[in-house]
Parts: structure tokens; C-alpha cells; sequence
């Protein structure tokens, strides 16, 4: 069955510096997002992609984020200077149609 | 008032008993409702999916929607062990919008 696949898994990085986490969504899907959820709270939109460009984005998502799909299966979330409260797991999900909302397994960052 | 509502449990039931999860909702623009299962520190996992009122069966596996109450239900027959995890509902508008999510129920089914 096809996955949506997020490298690293665990991610620990410094208050401050930037981190990018990656996605490779189902191939034939066309719609894209991220997802986070902080540990013991639910999950959380934070943005979603269609043909190129931002097609939504919640509150959480200020300049410090940023998302790019570089090349035909790669899809990736930048965080330019990571504070403590970014602490989370980072879900990509994507979708074709209704039925196939499919999400990774997540990218565990931790910022200390 | 929040957007979706659940119960986050904790719930344990014994092996073979019938598990009730629910949501209740107040935005009327949600369309289609999903049920995720999760386990701790992995990616939810679809369970099911529906958009109109009514029951829908997979398995021992039924979800129900009740729009004029904006009221959505999983139930769970023959509970198992395996079925322990969290189980997340979320709520849609469109293919390509956002999902929102309840604050999901955390299972435990002891053998």
C-alpha cells in the first residue's frame, strides 16, 4: 500500500537554528500538508499545498515557517530560527481525493 | 466553543466488549468525517471515512454520522487487544482543505 514517507524521524536541534523536515507524499496525490502535534495535545493544521503554491495556512504558521515542493516528490517544512515551544511532531500528509487522506509517521523534533 | 469535541478517556473495557467512541461538532460547513487510529509517537493511521448521515460498516468497525446533531460515532465490536491506541476523529470541508481534529480517546482494551 503506497506511504507517505518523512526522514529524519528524530530530529534535535538548538533554540535557533533552522531545521528543514521532509516528505515524499503519495505519488499521484495532489494536495499536500503539514501537520504537528505537541506532546499530549491534538493534532494541528498548519498548511496545505496544491499546484505549486500555499492553498491555506492556520495562525501557527508565521515567517519563521516556510514549505517548498523542489522537485516532483519531494515536499519539505523549514523552520528558520526553531524556539523551544516548536517542540513536536511534524505529520505530512496528502491526498488525491476524499477518500485518501494518508499521513506519515511523523518527525519527532525536539529543540533544547 | 471548540470546533470538534471529545472525550479524551482514558477508556478500558475488557476484550470482546463493544467500544463507543463520539465527536460532537458545531461548524456545519464540515463535509466528510474520518476516524484515524494512533499509536503513541507514530502517524494516525485512517480508519474510516464518511461523508453523509447514516452507518457505515468495515468489519468489526462501524462509523455513524448524524448531521442534524453534528454528532459522529465509532463503534468497535469484538474489541481486541491490538485495538488499544488513541483514536482520533477529524472533520473536513473540501478535498483539499484542512482537517480538524478532536482531541482523541485513548483505548485500552485488557485481555
Amino acid at each position: 500500500e503506497p506511504e507517505v514517507t518523512q526522514t529524519p524521524s528524530h530530529q534535535v536541534t538548538q533554540m535557533g537554528q533552522e531545521v528543514i523536515l521532509r516528505c515524499v507524499p503519495i505519488s499521484n496525490h495532489l494536495y499536500f500538508y503539514w501537520y504537528r502535534q505537541i506532546l499530549g495535545q491534538k493534532v494541528e493544521f498548519l498548511v496545505s499545498f496544491y499546484n505549486n503554491e500555499i492553498s491555506e495556512k492556520s495562525e501557527i504558521f508565521d515567517d519563521q515557517f516556510s514549505v517548498e515542493r523542489p522537485d516532483g516528490s519531494n515536499f519539505t517544512l523549514k523552520i528558520r530560527s526553531t524556539k523551544l515551544e516548536d517542540s513536536a511532531m511534524y505529520f505530512c500528509a496528502s491526498n488525491r481525493d476524499l477518500y485518501g487522506y494518508t499521513f506519515g509517521s511523523g518527525t519527532r523534533l525536539t529543540v533544547v | 466553543q471548540k470546533e470538534v469535541e471529545q472525550d479524551p478517556g482514558p477508556l478500558s473495557v475488557p476484550e470482546g466488549a463493544i467500544v463507543s467512541l463520539n465527536c460532537t461538532y458545531s461548524n456545519s460547513a464540515f463535509q466528510y468525517f474520518m476516524w484515524y487510529r494512533q499509536y503513541s509517537r507514530k502517524g494516525p493511521e485512517l480508519l474510516m471515512y464518511t461523508y453523509s448521515s447514516g452507518n457505515k460498516e468495515d468489519g468489526r468497525f462501524t462509523a455513524q454520522v448524524d448531521k442534524s446533531s453534528k454528532y459522529i460515532s465509532l463503534f468497535i465490536r469484538d474489541s481486541q487487544p491490538s485495538d488499544s491506541a488513541t483514536y482520533l476523529c477529524a472533520l473536513g470541508g473540501t478535498s483539499g482543505s484542512r482537517l480538524t481534529f478532536g482531541e482523541g480517546t485513548q483505548l485500552t482494551v485488557n485481555p
